[in-house]
């Protein structure tokens, strides 16, 4: 079974611009969590879908924004980027229930220049 | 809010000696806990996970981790480290029956010396 795999690995953009990170899930995962990994703040969970909808979101402002498709692939959209958004963004899926563990892609390793 | 302490922000270790890293949780009840580990330049992968019953959980990599109500904690182990162990391990805790999303902890960053 294919892993998580996120696109691009690698990004660098400049304050100001908007970026889009990919991520396409493990086959049959319908929940996709999007996860910010900062040296100072550790792992922050940014949303969560579930069947191409937001069920649950965390902290972050509105220029953090995601989708969901039909085949549960995912989207994550940061728009007015900032210098304080590098980071690594992971893509996480599951099968969406409370026992499920998280299945982790490597990341775009996002710098804002 | 619940919340997961790792309370070891480094910990550094001979080759072939044992470990124990860390993790207490802050919640009423039973939650579901796990443990995920990190190599460089990669995402998060499980290691194990407890839900209920035997406290003494196996996992991956030679890895165990024990479940202490009293104590609220579950602590990783493994009864020799090999050099390739060196990684980031987090810890991760979701409310039965709630968000389904985990809450991580800190994250603790193993050394391993030959």
């Amino acid at each position: 079974k294919a892993g998580v795999t996120q696109t691009p690995r690698y990004l660098i953009k400049t304050r100001g611009q908007q970026v889009t990170l990919s991520c396409s899930p493990i086959s049959g995962h319908r929940s996709v969590s999007w996860y910010q990994q900062t040296p100072g703040q550790g792992l922050q969970f940014l949303f969560e879908y579930f069947s191409e909808t937001q069920r649950n979101k965390g902290n972050f402002p509105g220029r953090f924004s995601g989708r969901q498709f039909s085949n549960s692939r995912s989207e994550m959209n940061v728009s007015t980027l900032e210098l304080g958004d590098s980071a690594l963004y992971l893509c996480a899926s599951s099968l969406g229930e409370s026992r499920s563990p998280l299945h982790f892609g490597n990341g775009t390793r996002l710098t804002v220049t | 809010a619940q919340s997961v302490t790792q309370p070891d922000i480094h910990i550094t270790v001979s080759e072939g000696a044992s470990l124990e890293l860390r993790c207490n949780y802050s919640y009423g009840a039973t939650p579901y806990l796990f443990w995920y580990v990190q190599s460089p330049g990669q995402g998060l992968q499980l290691l194990l996970k407890y839900f209920s019953g035997d406290t003494l959980v196996q996992g991956i990599k030679g890895f165990e981790a024990e479940f202490k109500r009293s104590q609220s904690s579950f602590n990783l182990r493994k009864p020799s480290v090999h050099w390739s162990d060196a990684a980031e391990y987090f810890c991760a805790v979701v409310k039965s029956g709630g968000s389904y999303i985990p809450t991580f902890g800190r994250g603790t960053s193993l050394i391993v010396h030959p």
